[in-house]
């Protein structure tokens, strides 16, 4: 079982659509959770970082972690074309490591 | 605009050559990161520098290596290259805190 495992799509969804997004992972330690976006030919850019579990948002963007699930969650509402891209999550145990990736989903929508 | 520059963008080299690629970390930052990324295998790390120091391995391979340099600047070494080597070759930082990436080095192997 990989440590961190992400359906990986594609996904395509009409531009105002609710996007959910899902990471599940194996290691009970991970209690840093982040969210990347990755355009294509771009490294991948810092959405969301949640520390343990509960909720964050950020305009568009919600960051969801269940610790209980080993199961962490991002919804983007009202979703734009510019928001076609691979979507990574990402995971630590202790800040200042080395973040354990899942292999990204790969997201359209379609205006 | 992460602020971390890696150099080269693109390269390409044939089996058995050495390459070396560079990042600059964002300014302040101490911990450099080295992940490699395929299609298959996704972003894997390789390697962790802080301060200079060695912090922590990962899946990386003996013909690898890598450095953190007094202005924090890094740079990772890869020899005897293999068609398997192939991969975008990305660079992060932090301060400590959430990583940010440079934009790669798309290495290709021939």
């Amino acid at each position: 079982q990989k440590e961190v495992e992400q359906d990986p799509g594609p996904l395509s969804v009409p531009e105002g659509a609710i996007v959910s997004l899902n990471c599940t992972y194996s290691n009970s330690a991970f209690q840093y959770f982040m969210w990347y976006r990755q355009y294509s030919r771009k490294g991948p850019e810092l959405l969301m970082y949640t520390y343990s579990s509960g909720n964050k948002e950020d305009g568009r963007f919600t960051a969801q972690v269940d610790k209980s699930s080993k199961y962490i969650s991002l919804f983007i509402r009202d979703s734009q074309p510019s928001d076609s891209a691979t979507y990574l999550c990402a995971m630590s145990a202790k800040g200042n490591t080395p973040l354990v990736f899942g292999k990204g989903t790969r997201l359209s929508v379609i205006a | 605009d992460s602020g971390v520059t890696q150099t080269p963008k693109h390269l390409i080299t044939a089996t058995g050559q050495r390459v070396t690629l560079r990042c600059s970390p964002r300014s302040g930052d101490l911990s450099v990161y080295w992940y490699q990324q395929s299609l298959d295998q996704g972003l894997q790390f390789l390697i962790q520098y802080y301060n200079g120091e060695e912090r922590a391995k990962g899946n990386i391979l003996e013909r690898f290596s890598a450095q953190q340099f007094p202005d924090l600047h890094s740079e990772l070494n890869l020899s005897s290259l293999e068609l398997g080597d192939s991969a975008l070759y990305f660079c992060a930082s932090s301060e400590p805190g959430p990583l940010h990436f440079g934009n790669g080095t798309r290495l290709t192997v021939t």
